[in-house]
């Protein structure tokens, strides 16, 4: 299988602020990543796909990078919304494998 | 607009079988464009994917769960199923239904619905 790791895990910063989180995998994925937001009690909603993709619907300050094995959300103005769990995917190849999640928090 | 709502039982006894179903509104999962599957996350942790399925009936299942997994489609009805045999505490959790563009991520998703596994 292949690991998906985050880092942080947890992250704190202010409205405005600009945040990167990154996601490593333990083999190459290509450009096969996916990030998505989760909120408490709610499903993921996804994000970017394909490593830099930008789904349809989500603000522009919303942007992804990377390929390989190493990739990056960034979230250039942090808003009130954005506070949530953000989690990676790779879909190169099965099993379908998540990070374990980046808690972005309200400092 | 697409929906889907995942539908069962809320509380199942150890060593029975887990059994939830996906219907699907505003698309077809007959459509050769898609595949749909199902994610778990159990409370305060992470995502898993459990399987998904093809309209073809091609189905591919994570292997930390293939011995006691099985999903299915009832085209008639725009569903598909997800049956887990041989429940234990560990697979208490809340169970996605979502699709997935033909290689690519999952786009529409579930509300989610929670399965505890307890006597």
């Amino acid at each position: 299988d292949i690991q998906m790791t985050q880092s942080p895990s947890t992250l704190s910063a202010s409205v405005r602020d600009r945040v990167t989180i990154t996601c490593r995998a333990s083999q190459s994925i290509s450009r096969w990543l996916a990030w998505y937001q989760q909120k408490p009690g709610k499903a993921p909603k996804l994000l970017i796909y394909k490593a830099s993709s930008l789904e349809s619907g989500v603000p522009s300050r919303f942007s992804g990078s990377g390929s390989g094995t190493e990739f990056t959300l960034a979230i250039s103005s942090l808003q009130p919304d954005d506070f949530a769990t953000y989690y990676c995917q790779q879909y190169n190849s099965y099993p379908y494998t998540f990070g374990q999640g980046t808690k972005l928090e309200i400092k | 607009q697409l929906q889907l709502q995942e539908s069962g039982p809320g509380l199942v006894k150890p060593s029975e079988t887990l059994s939830l179903t996906c219907t699907v509104s505003g698309g077809s999962i007959s459509s050769s464009s898609y595949y749909w599957g199902w994610i778990r996350q159990p409370p305060g942790k992470g995502l898993e994917w459990i399987g998904s399925i093809f309209y073809t009936g091609s189905t591919f299942y994570n292997p930390s769960l293939k011995s006691r997994v099985t999903i299915s489609e009832d085209t008639s009805k725009n569903q598909f199923s997800l049956k887990l045999t041989s429940v234990t505490a560990a697979d208490t959790a809340v169970y996605y239904c979502a699709r997935l563009p033909a290689e690519d991520s999952f786009d529409y998703w579930g509300q989610g619905t929670l399965v505890t596994v307890s006597s």
